[in-house]
């Protein structure tokens, strides 16, 4: 069974559009997060929920936004697409907040042309 | 704010060679750090995980130690194989978890 997982794998979409991406864990956790890897691997955290409370919301363009309708769910909504915005993201989740073990999704690579 | 260095980013070694990778981190103030490997294409694999307390972790062939004074942590794979070729990332984590660029590894036949 997959711990966590996300849907679509690939998404392919013109500037100005409005996407989401879906990310579901089993594990049980209380923690989900949000990862964005660019063109050049480096991986950077965006967000971060635990039991539906945004805890870390680092400088990412508001057109970006999360939303967690359970524990089990972060999703993430992203409007007005831009061609930086192509990038591979992945979704995470642990026990807890501060110093818990990450499991990681299998990334949704975003294409914007 | 956490920054994370990996050296080297590449290393290219034959089989069955011994390597050493390393990370540094500049804030020691650390829950624990989190090594992991990503095929290309791929997700993330976490391969070790170290708490703040300890010094080391093993698990198979792969050893990671952790000196959080001096903000240091190794990856040692013993007895490489091609199956091991991959990018290794570090991890270390306080409120968030801060990647490295990781080190791009390939074990030649």
């Amino acid at each position: 069974d997959t711990a966590v997982s996300q849907t679509p794998k690939y998404l392919v979409t013109q500037m100005g559009n409005d996407k989401s991406i879906k990310c579901e864990q089993n594990l049980g956790h209380d923690t989900m997060y949000w990862y964005k890897q660019d063109s050049k691997k480096f991986l950077k955290i965006m967000f971060s929920y635990n039991n539906k409370e945004l805890i870390i919301n680092e400088t990412v363009p508001n057109r970006f936004s999360p939303k967690s309708p359970d524990k089990a769910h972060l999703n993430l909504h992203i409007n007005s697409l831009e061609l930086g915005d192509s990038a591979v993201y992945f979704c995470a989740s642990s026990r807890g907040q501060g110093g818990y073990e990450q499991y990681f999704g299998p990334g949704t690579r975003l294409t914007v042309t | 704010k956490q920054e994370v260095t990996q050296i080297p980013a590449a290393l290219s070694v034959p089989e069955g060679e011994n390597l050493v990778l390393n990370c540094s981190f500049t804030d020691s103030a650390i829950y624990n750090l989190q090594w992991f490997r990503q095929d290309p294409g791929k997700g993330l694999t976490s391969l070790l995980l170290i708490q703040s307390s300890q010094r080391e972790q093993t698990s198979g062939r792969l050893n990671a130690s952790l000196d959080k004074s001096s903000g240091r942590s190794t990856l040692y794979i013993a007895a490489s194989q091609p199956g091991d070729s991959a990018t290794y990332l570090c991890a270390p984590s306080n409120n968030d978890m801060r990647f490295g660029a990781g080190t791009r590894l390939t074990v030649k036949p």
